[in-house]
């Protein structure tokens, strides 16, 4: 049963801490997505990639955050210097990036709190 | 504006019938995507039903049906003899463009409530 996995499930850290968040992609799967999910601004994408190449990552901000695929079995969504607004879930999600018929699939997310 | 819009926060139904909740989308792009998926409160993001722009019929998957009517730009979720486990929130999402690589677009999302 091929799943997208994301590490840690839950993260409590105080503000100015490094956070790093990671995701394996479904075996196969060529484009991976990062969502941010929040009360106010419902699911938003901050970043997705190609083939590891990033292809958009206009809605993150790009002082803190940071994205990256070292390989194509994982990826990371960093935020350095944390702040109590980026407190949310963070989602990544993993399709085979063709044809007008693909899924995206999302891992169970990451449920971040930063006091 | 919203590219994506879902009228109704909160919808509730009894166990065996059927609910319909809606979404309309805004686009001027000849090819899009629209896609449904369900949020249980344990969180996780689960796929249920895809409709492309040019399929000739609806969508269905199980008990999910999808009535999609081009001309309104809406793309409602049928959900039929509703069970306990479909209390979640469900969210319709819309990909502009073909090939997969595109990000998909989220409405708020509505909340079903299937009563016993």
């Amino acid at each position: 049963d091929a799943r997208v996995t994301q590490t840690p499930r839950d993260k409590v850290t105080e503000m100015g801490q490094e956070v790093t968040m990671r995701c394996q992609p479904i075996l196969g799967h060529n484009t991976v997505f990062w969502y941010r999910q929040t009360m106010m601004q419902g699911l938003e994408l901050l970043a997705y990639f190609r083939n590891r190449a990033p292809l958009d990552d206009s809605g993150m901000p790009k002082d803190r955050f940071s994205a990256e695929m070292p390989d194509a079995t994982l990826a990371t969504l960093k935020i350095q210097p944390s702040e109590p607004r980026d407190s949310a879930v963070y989602f990544c999600a993993s399709g085979f990036g063709q044809g007008d018929t693909d899924t995206q699939y999302f891992g169970p997310g990451t449920r971040l709190t930063v006091l | 504006a919203q590219k994506i819009t879902q009228t109704q926060p909160g919808m509730f139904v009894q166990e065996k019938e059927a609910v319909t909740l809606d979404c309309t989308y805004d686009t001027s792009d000849p090819s899009y995507g629209l896609f449904w998926y369900k949020q249980p409160s344990s969180g996780e993001m689960i796929f249920l039903i895809y409709q492309g722009s040019y399929d000739q019929q609806n969508a269905t998957e199980g008990r999910y049906s999808l009535n999609f009517q081009k001309a309104r730009k809406s793309a409602n979720l049928v959900i039929s003899a509703s069970q306990l486990g479909d209390s979640a929130m469900y969210f319709c999402a819309m990909r502009e463009g073909m090939g997969g690589s595109e990000k998909l677009v989220f409405g708020k999302g509505t909340k079903l409530t299937v009563n016993p």
